[in-house]
């Protein structure tokens, strides 16, 4: 069975302290493992797709990379305005699979 | 701009009534996606639509219905038969239902009074 599980649930940084939120998952044919975004009340804003282990995609603080069984997802020197919940998701032919999150929280 | 709306942002419902929350995109995608989201919970896939006239049931379709009569838009019905409705559902897009991200509406949140 597919499956997308993530860690830590919720995760609680100071300003400029680095971490790395883990999404590890199962899938009988990855097409796509993805990163998103979303602000309470908000629909999931897009942040990066990975295809193939060793891939790695960066944006801003942001760095995500994927081997054959887990993603990571990189946050450098987070700020206040990165606070939010951290989805992943993979994409297994016509179907998209749904970690339940990281919400992190980063205090200045 | 491109991109997906979804309306009401905010609905109340009376039990056993049903409503309709409603989803167009302008961004020319063939694949179109309904999740629901409840407090602590990852996405679940209600229904999805890769083509006209065409959908299939996702996970947690029971209590739902949904139509796909314009390339553009995507209704989702919440019937009575739902047994606990209140939640946040969210539209999605897709250029191709194989392959590519998904694009996602601002949501709309349901509550049964």
């Amino acid at each position: 069975e597919d499956q997308v599980t993530q860690s830590p649930e919720a995760l609680r940084l100071q300003e400029g302290e680095s971490s790395s939120l883990n999404c590890s998952y199962t899938v009988s044919g990855l097409r796509g493992l993805f990163w998103y975004r979303q602000d309470p009340g908000k629909g999931p804003e897009f942040l990066f797709t990975l295809y193939s282990a060793g891939e790695e995609k960066e944006k801003e603080r942001l760095k995500a990379t994927l081997t054959k069984k887990e993603s990571f997802l990189h946050i450098t020197a987070p700020k206040p305005e990165d606070s939010a919940t951290y989805l992943c998701a993979l994409n297994n032919f016509n179907k998209f699979y749904f970690g339940s999150g990281t919400k992190l929280n980063v205090k200045p | 701009d491109g991109g997906i709306t979804q309306s009401p942002k905010y609905l109340f419902r009376k039990e056993g009534q049903n409503v309709t929350l409603s989803c167009e995109q302008n961004l020319n995608h063939d694949a179109m996606y309904w999740y629901r989201q409840d407090p602590g919970q990852g996405l679940r896939l209600i229904y999805y639509s890769q083509i006209v006239n065409d959908f299939q049931k996702g996970d947690i379709a029971e209590g739902y219905s949904v139509s796909r009569e314009k390339k553009e838009s995507f209704p989702l019905t919440v019937t009575s038969a739902q047994k606990n409705p209140t939640a946040f559902y969210l539209c999605a897009s897709s250029p191709q239902s194989a392959a590519g991200e998904l694009f996602f509406g601002e949501g709309s949140r349901l509550t049964v009074l």
